[in-house]
């Protein structure tokens, strides 16, 4: 298996603009997981989902940020409309079942100018 | 105060050195308690992980837990330059999928 595969790696855009990551999980892993890292807060859990549904979204920081996850294959992560505050790298992580063994992509470094 | 806190760091050492990485925590409810590794622009890989107090070995590292403390360390033995990443301490309760990160802490090991 390939691992968790994120797209795009990088993303600079201008404040006020839409954005979307992605991401795939391993194949047969029931737990997807959004993250987002930065210096100041380091990692911390967005919004998880178990069997393509969200369980826990407390960790999305406003309503402009949004998550779905139409099918067991595919997860968005949309930010609308951006601000510099939300540059970060992005997370996806995902797991069977125990969330501490997830596997992590390699993560969206978005830059928002 | 932060619930989990971790020293940023950098650390640097000879190879061969033994290294010490440390976590405090404030929440007594914890109970899993992970040590994750994570290569420079790589996502973070666990390590390894216990469950309530003791300690556990794994090849080079051991982890150990004291919950009186709220104190939780990763030991490196004989540490190699492929040693050199950032070291992030996580946390969470039993039966609830939000783990807490530390700030992480920088290691390299020089040759």
């Amino acid at each position: 298996d390939a691992g968790v595969i994120q797209s795009p790696r990088h993303e600079v855009t201008e404040m006020g603009q839409e954005v979307t990551l992605r991401c795939k999980p391993i194949s047969g892993h029931d737990y997807l997981f959004w993250y987002r890292q930065t210096m100041m807060r380091g990692l911390e859990l967005l919004i998880y989902f178990n069997n393509n549904v969200p369980i826990d979204d407390s960790g999305m920081p406003e309503d402009r940020f949004s998550a779905k996850m139409p099918n067991a294959s595919f997860s968005t992560l949309k930010i609308q409309p951006s601000e510099p505050r939300d540059s970060a790298v992005y997370f996806c992580a995902s797991s069977s079942g125990e969330v501490l063994r997830a596997f992590f992509g390699q993560g969206t470094r978005l830059t928002v100018v | 105060q932060k619930e989990v806190e971790q020293d940023p760091g950098p650390l640097s050492v000879p190879e061969g050195a033994i290294v010490s990485l440390n976590c405090t925590y404030s929440n007594s409810a914890f109970q899993y308690f992970m040590w994750y590794r994570q290569y420079s622009r790589k996502g973070p890989e666990l390590l390894m992980y216990t469950y309530s107090s003791g300690n556990k070995e794994d090849g080079r590292f051991t982890a150990q837990v004291d919950k009186s403390s709220k104190y939780i360390s990763l030991f490196i033995r004989d540490s190699q330059p492929s040693d050199s990443a950032t070291y992030l301490c996580a946390m969470m309760t039993y039966n609830n999928n939000d783990m807490r990160f530390g700030a992480g802490t920088r290691l390299t090991v020089k040759p």
